[in-house]
């Protein structure tokens, strides 16, 4: 299957500080990301849809203005947690699509993000 | 929206066994529907899929069937081996919303060597 890579795997910051999640499609191209956040032994929260070259959609409840989505480029997606509070810690997910009528949907490995 | 369930929430068979998890979807135009394995610490993995044209799919030990009149589709692990021990995670695309996938609460298995 296809692959989904995601940088970094873990990361500590302190709070007030802002933390930038890498997800890369390294074997297709995806006009299509999707970030979600998963609590222990949670399922998977969609958090926002990302589209090459445009704004990125929030679902309902997200702050886009906390959690900002650059979608630059067909194998690049990054997700900015900006002025990172204790309640952000949490398991980042990203995903990506492949194309065409029979796509799939693959993630990457999660980034575990605490802060302190 | 489209709404997905998924039964049960945990499992536990004994190595050998088979394993069934089901799940049931709201939105009669759902036409995609992925199953993950999702292992402690890990982002899920796809490891088998049917769209609404296949009633069945099968991948060595994984099979997958759906029943598109009832609205619901079911993974069965067959000689279950203790690896297969993780949370997995079926979904479903919704007919709307530029078909973004909808989870089901996922299913806790246990193999028992």
């Amino acid at each position: 299957g296809a692959v989904v890579s995601q940088h970094p795997s873990w990361v500590i910051c302190k709070s007030g500080t802002s933390v930038k999640i890498e997800c890369r499609s390294l074997d297709f191209q995806a006009t299509t990301m999707f970030w979600y956040r998963q609590f222990p032994k949670q399922s998977l929260m969609l958090m926002a849809t990302s589209n090459e070259g445009s704004k990125a959609t929030y679902e309902q409840g997200v702050e886009k203005d906390k959690f900002l989505i650059n979608h630059a480029s067909l194998t690049l997606s990054t997700l900015t947690v900006t002025s990172a509070h204790p309640e952000d810690s949490s398991f980042y997910i990203c995903s990506a699509r492949t194309g065409g009528r029979d796509y799939e949907q693959y993630f990457g490995p999660g980034t575990r993000l605490t802060v302190t | 929206g489209e709404n997905v369930e998924q039964h049960p929430s945990t499992l536990s068979v004994q190595e050998g066994d088979s394993a069934v998890i089901k799940c049931t979807y709201s939105d009669s135009a759902s036409n995609y529907f992925p199953w993950y394995k999702q292992e402690l610490g890990k982002g899920p993995q796809l490891i088998i899929d049917i769209r609404s044209n296949v009633g069945e799919k099968k991948d060595q030990r994984i099979a997958v069937t759906l029943n598109k009149t009832a609205k619901h589709f079911s993974l069965h692990i067959t000689e279950t081996q203790p690896e297969d021990s993780a949370v997995y995670f079926c979904a479903a695309t919704s007919g709307d919303a530029g078909n973004m996938l909808t989870f089901g609460g996922g299913t806790r298995l246990m193999v028992k060597p």
